[in-house]
């Protein structure tokens, strides 16, 4: 079936730093989302990516769908503690197929 | 609250026990869709609906799980004769009304089921 490649797996990172993360798949999606979940709570929808090629802000993240549809990437821009969770990318055809997920964690 | 709403927030269970979860999407949403989060993985789809119809139930592991949805808005999921490897994050999510798999899902805060 449809897998999606996410890295790196963890991230360590000092706060303040800037992040950066992609996804890849063997196949074509026609939508990428990129979620982030906290512990015990439910994923969260970050940003969505409708179009190849497509780069999309929220806030001090930004994503792009990339031209192969094929994958995406997400950046994250002067990070603050609040930012510690887990990222999901989400690759959408007839169902959805999440990533197995960045950690990241930031230093004290 | 005005999000997708799922209970019980955890549940525990003994091996060879049917359990039912609950998922109240949010009020309007016309698609529905159950998870299964394995600890340290993304979540796995299992089962879609449209309003009350069941259009894919693809990700189901096994016939012992169960889902219905029978007046297009409240969903329970159903495990029965649950097994170790049952045990795990089940996600609800939501969502708008349009008719489309890549509308953005809301997410509820899931299940966690643990099976002794």
């Amino acid at each position: 079936g449809q897998q999606l490649n996410q890295s790196p797996q963890s991230m360590f990172i000092q706060e303040g730093e800037d992040v950066s993360m992609n996804c890849t798949s063997s196949s074509i999606f026609n939508t990428w989302l990129w979620y982030k979940q906290d512990p015990g709570e439910g994923p969260v929808l970050l940003i969505a990516l409708y179009k190849a090629g497509e780069l999309t802000s929220n806030g001090r993240l930004t994503a792009q769908f990339g031209i192969t549809r094929k994958d995406s990437f997400l950046n994250i821009s002067a990070s603050i503690p609040s930012d510690v969770g887990i990222y999901f990318c989400a690759g959408v055809d007839d169902k959805i197929i999440f990533g197995k997920g960045t950690r990241l964690h930031i230093l004290p | 609250g005005a999000g997708v709403s799922q209970s019980p927030r955890y549940k525990v269970a003994k091996r060879g026990q049917d359990v039912a979860l609950r998922c109240d999407p949010i009020s309007g949403h016309v698609s529905l869709f159950w998870y299964q989060q394995a600890l340290g993985q993304g979540p796995e789809f299992l089962t879609y609906f449209q309003n009350e119809a069941q259009l894919d139930k693809s990700g189901l592991p096994s016939d012992r799980f169960f889902a219905e949805r029978p007046e297009g808005s409240v969903s329970t999921l159903k495990i029965q004769r649950t097994q170790q490897e049952d045990s795990a994050v089940y996600l609800c999510a939501s969502s708008p009304p349009r008719l489309a798999a890549d509308q953005p899902q809301h997410f509820g805060d899931g299940t966690r089921l643990s099976i002794l």
